[in-house]
């Protein structure tokens, strides 16, 4: 079946550092895949998405692009604040959303 | 404000009994989702539905049902068969089941057992 994996965390960085998070896919079809966000004690926010293979998603400084050739889906930012800590998700859709074990991130002033 | 609104934030069980979890939304959306959040394990689907009165079992539906009676509820209760009941649980929705639609989530509840 479809699934989604992403690199372990826990994530630990200063501010102004640049941030990868890897995230690849295995699916039998062309799904649309997304990262969402979550913030502690909250539910999970859309970041960004891209629905088909070469586009690139991007929000708040985040950018990810779909790589058919390479399955990923990758996401970065190049300076990061410590408002970013969070839990990032990698998840990709068919008929349901299929999410990857996410990653913790955790930025130092 | 349009969204999802679920309810309590956190829930005891004791053992053996039966808990309902609540999820509500107002945003006219056709489909919605249960989601268990372990650490470590990000989300697994439990059960989702497409309209009401409809439903289907997710990835790990065993220990848990659901009911659809009204387009705006998705209540989910945790049986006494599910053995490890204590997870954060995320309820979500989409207008419909599209391959770009984005999922809303509603806050989370944290279930815990006495």
């Amino acid at each position: 079946g479809d699934s989604v994996t992403q690199m372990e965390g826990p994530v630990t960085l200063s501010e102004e550092a640049f941030l990868t998070i890897n995230c690849t896919y295995t699916a039998t079809g062309y799904p649309s895949l997304f990262w969402y966000v979550q913030y502690p004690g909250e539910g999970l926010q859309l970041l960004l998405k891209a629905t088909k293979a070469d586009d690139k998603g991007s929000n708040k400084g985040f950018e990810a692009t779909y790589r058919k050739e390479t399955t990923s889906f990758h996401l970065e930012k190049g300076s990061v604040q410590v408002s970013d800590s969070a839990v990032y998700f990698c998840a990709l859709f068919d008929y349901k959303l299929s999410f990857g074990a996410g990653t913790t991130v955790t930025v130092r002033a | 404000d349009g969204g999802i609104t679920q309810s309590p934030k956190y829930l005891f069980r004791k053992e053996g009994q039966n808990v309902t979890l609540s999820c509500e939304q107002n945003l006219n959306h056709d489909a919605m989702y249960w989601y268990r959040q372990d650490p470590g394990q990000g989300l697994r689907l439990i059960y989702y539905s497409q309209i009401v009165n409809d439903f289907q079992k997710g990835d790990i539906a065993e220990g848990y049902s659901v009911s659809r009676e009204k387009k705006e509820s998705f209540p989910l209760t945790v049986t006494s068969a599910q053995k490890n009941p204590t997870a954060f649980y995320l309820c979500a929705s989409t207008k419909v089941i599209a391959t770009n639609e984005k999922l809303f989530f509603g806050s989370g509840t944290q279930l815990s057992v006495l």
